[in-house]
Order: C-alpha cells, then structure tokens, then sequence
C-alpha cells in the first residue's frame, strides 16, 4: 500500500511563512501533487513535482526530493483566505493517486 | 463554465436502500475518478474509468459499483447502503490516466446512512 504523511494542524500569523511537509512511500512515483481544500468545498489544485527542485507558483512554492521520499508546500505572505486544508498526493506506478490526510492550516490575525 | 458537477449535494440514506451518485463532466475528459473523504483518512480512491467503456477497483471498492457509458456521466451507485458508508464522496477527472494531467475535482456529495 501506499503511505503518505503529512502533519495534522497548523497555525501561523497573517503575513508570516508556513511549511507543510510531506513523506512518502509509494509502490512507483509519478508525480506529486499539492491540492487546498477549503472547508465544505473541493479539492482544487495548488502544484505538481515530477522532478526535483522547487517549483514556484506567486505566493506558494513546493519542492520535491525523490531520493528522499519528501516534498513540501511553502506558503508565503499569508492571508486569511489561506486558511484550508492542503493535500499532499502521489501519483503512484499505477498512475492512481494516493492521498494524504492533509494538513489543516489556520492563518490567525 | 461547469466542469464537474455531482448530484445530490446532500443526501440522508436509510440503511439497506439503494443509491445512486451522479457525475457529470463537460471538458471530454477521458479518466474519471469516484474518491470517499473520511476525517482523518484523506481522500481513498473506489473507482476508476481511464475511458469510456472501461472501469477499474480502486482503494476500497466493497459495496459500490459505477458504470461508464458514455465519456461525459460516471454514476456511482450503493446497492445497498451501511452506515460506514457515510461519508462526502467526490468525483474527478483527468485529461487522461497514465498521464502527468491533473485531477479536477466537482464539489462533492455528503451522504448520511442510518
């Protein structure tokens, strides 16, 4: 099976600088995906790695070690609205995506 | 702009009754996608159709079943519904499986069995 971590909760201030790590360990690797999830909404997508480095999207950055089995998801210059879960997701050998359980992040003023 | 769109949004089952999900896409997407969100599980794939005609088992497929007639609707149905299978069910879909495309995802259906 597949077997992806992520922490459960966490706070920040408005303006301020979070990370969401994510391990992983998949039967192959295709990808990895980030995905926020506003309370009572859809997942919609943040990010994808194929391969290793940091890919930066404005505000939100994710990175990728392959070797390492780690990603993880920066949110920068936070704001209220950032308040919502953010998944991580493997896109295994199969090409079926595995999720974490998510990170619920809270933004306080 | 549709997407994706899911009916009913909310649905309150008896145990033992029959259901049915509805998915419908609008963006010929080839890969659909059936996904259960349980607190503290994350999402967990049931079923999957990489195209029209074709359907495979996902994560945890006990209890359902989907059909794929046509490229656009992937319904989803419980013969016969238990309480574990409360849940907020989610249907997606990709360009294409086996691809480095993307899930989109509709809003979801909030299902309740007592």
């Amino acid at each position: 099976g597949q077997n992806i971590d992520q922490p459960t909760e966490m706070t920040a201030t408005e303006g301020a600088i979070v990370q969401i790590n994510c391990t992983y360990q998949t039967s192959g690797f295709n990808g990895l995906f980030w995905y926020q999830q506003h309370a009572g909404e859809a997942p919609t997508f943040l990010s994808y790695n194929v391969l290793d480095g940091l890919e930066e999207k404005g505000r939100f950055s994710s990175f990728l070690s392959r070797s390492k089995g780690y990603s993880y998801l920066l949110l920068k210059e936070l704001q209220m609205k950032d308040s919502a879960s953010y998944l991580c997701a493997v896109r295994d050998g199969d090409y079926k995506l595995s999720f974490g359980a998510g990170t619920t992040v809270t933004v306080r003023a | 702009i549709a997407g994706i769109t899911q009916a009913p949004t909310s649905q309150i089952l008896a145990a033992g009754r029959r259901m049915t999900l509805r998915c419908t896409q609008d963006m010929r997407h080839n890969a659909m996608y059936w996904y259960r969100q349980d607190l503290g599980l994350g999402l967990r794939l049931i079923h999957y159709s990489n195209t029209a005609g074709t359907t495979g088992k996902g994560e945890v497929p006990d209890g359902y079943s989907v059909s794929r007639a046509n490229t656009d609707d992937f319904p989803l149905t419980l013969a016969s519904a238990v309480p574990s299978q409360t849940s907020v069910y989610f249907c997606a879909s990709s360009e294409a499986a086996g691809s480095t495309d993307t899930q989109y995802f509709g809003p979801g259906t909030r299902l309740t069995v007592l």
